[in-house]
């Protein structure tokens, strides 16, 4: 089946720093590309949407100045916490949409751990 | 709009016990639904998926069909194992209008010996 990888897969920073997640669809392209959050116990939350060409399209109260994504490639995103607060602590996932047909599926990277000192 | 309402948790089984989770759904038209399953410290992963009413996903002895009248999709597996203990998470999606994914807030499974 279709493989997402994300990297890294943990990363710990002082308060202040900025943060780089790559998220890649190994073998095959992706037109649109997703990036979820998700506290602990809880359920994802969509950050926003990204589409090859386009700006992404954030979600209400996702600040897109601070979690800053870019669709490099069909196979490459990436999303940058700029500044980070141990607020932004959370699991990031990322998942990049197989497209052609009607039942569009998505795959799931296996998340980013980001914890803020 | 459209939303994923999932039973609560923890789940606490012995190992060999029947699994219900229960999901229920709001939407218009005729949604895709899935499960996904996500492992500790992973992501998240397709577990099975239906794509219209009637239709019965099935994956490593999981089972969900899709109820249309009860707008349900209720995730069952007649003997779990230790190797289940896992977060699920019932989803859907208009295939047609969107692409976005309405997530439940996940049911936590634990399987003991």
């Amino acid at each position: 089946g279709a493989v997402v990888s994300q990297h890294p897969s943990w990363v710990i920073c002082k308060s202040g720093t900025s943060v780089k997640i790559e998220c890649r669809s190994l073998d095959f392209q992706a037109t649109t590309m997703f990036w979820y959050r998700q506290f602990p116990k809880q359920s994802l939350m969509l950050m926003a949407t990204s589409n090859e060409g386009s700006k992404a399209t954030y979600e209400q109260g996702v600040e897109k100045d601070k979690f800053l994504i870019n669709h490099a490639s069909l196979t490459l995103s990436t999303l940058t916490v700029t500044s980070a607060h141990p607020e932004d602590s959370s699991f990031y996932i990322c998942s990049h949409l197989l497209a052609g047909n009607q039942y569009n599926e998505q795959f799931f990277g296996p998340g980013t751990r980001l914890t803020v000192l | 709009g459209d939303s994923v309402t999932q039973m609560e948790g923890p789940v606490t089984l012995s190992e060999e016990a029947f699994l219900t989770i229960n999901c229920t759904y709001t939407a218009t038209g005729y949604p895709s639904l899935f499960w996904y399953v996500q492992y500790p410290g992973e992501g998240l992963q397709l577990l099975l998926k239906a794509t219209k009413a009637d239709d019965k996903g099935s994956n490593k002895g999981f089972e969900a069909t899709y109820r249309k009248e009860t707008t349900s999709f209720h995730l069952e597996k007649g003997s779990v194992q230790v190797s289940d203990s896992a977060v699920y998470f019932c989803a859907l999606r208009q295939p047609l209008t969107s692409n976005q994914f309405y997530f439940g807030t996940g049911t936590s499974l634990t399987v003991i010996p």
